[in-house]
């Protein structure tokens, strides 16, 4: 089915730790980014990409780095976990350059525990 | 900045209620406007948009009027149902810097049988 796909769907890490989290969609749409969602805070963006080799900061991007190599593909990387990273992860894509009117396709999550 | 500031929930109803989620926001340009649903142990769904004002969004029952002179963007429903028990999101997008939504905190709705 057409979507977005996020693996793993759950994490445990210690902290210090590295790790990458995976994102595909194979709608060919070129924005993608990434949120982390933490209670009563709603969805805070990481990072976020307008197209293949083009990425940029969101509001919260320090800890996490990213990577835009194809169109389908855009992999959040935890260079050094810490227990303030727990928090469930969404990657999420839209059509067209810069296409939030459009509305994003959200993948289904990945909750991470740092300990 | 933009922002959104979205009603606090819990919000908890009877099957069949009315329903109106209170959504206001602050933006410097003409922003579209979005209305989200996030069900239990699942990403976000787009459930209703409207892209200027006096735009009328709806889907599944769920409507929301894009109000510029209040800056409102009110998500309603004339009969719930506990299937839709969820998280609702209130977003919206700059025109110009399209390159991202912001969304407000959530509301969370229970609907009791």
């Amino acid at each position: 089915n057409a979507g977005v796909t996020q693996t793993p769907k759950f994490q445990v890490l210690k902290t210090g730790q590295s790790m990458t989290l995976q994102c595909a969609q194979d709608m060919n749409h070129e924005y993608m980014s990434w949120y982390r969602q933490d209670p009563g805070m709603g969805l805070r963006l990481i990072h976020y990409s307008v197209g293949a080799g083009i990425t940029d900061q969101g509001e919260v991007p320090n800890g996490y780095n990213v990577s835009r190599s194809t169109t389908e593909d855009f992999p959040l990387r935890l260079l050094s976990a810490a227990p303030s990273q727990t928090s469930v992860y969404f990657c999420a894509s839209s059509g067209g350059q810069g296409g939030s009117n459009y509305g994003y396709t959200f993948g289904s999550g990945t909750r991470l525990t740092v300990v | 900045g933009d922002s959104v500031t979205q009603m606090e929930g819990p919000v908890t109803l009877s099957e069949e209620a009315f329903l109106t989620i209170n959504c206001t926001y602050t933006a410097t340009g003409y922003p579209s406007l979005f209305w989200y649903v996030q069900y239990p142990g699942e990403g976000l769904q787009l459930l209703l948009k409207a892209t200027k004002a006096d735009d009328k969004g709806s889907n599944k029952g769920f409507e929301a009027t894009y109000r510029k002179e209040t800056t409102s963007f009110h998500l309603e429903k004339g009969s719930v149902q506990v299937s839709d028990s969820a998280v609702y999101f209130c977003a919206l997008s700059d025109d110009y810097r399209d390159d991202k939504i912001i969304f407000g905190k959530g509301t969370r709705l229970h609907i009791l049988p």
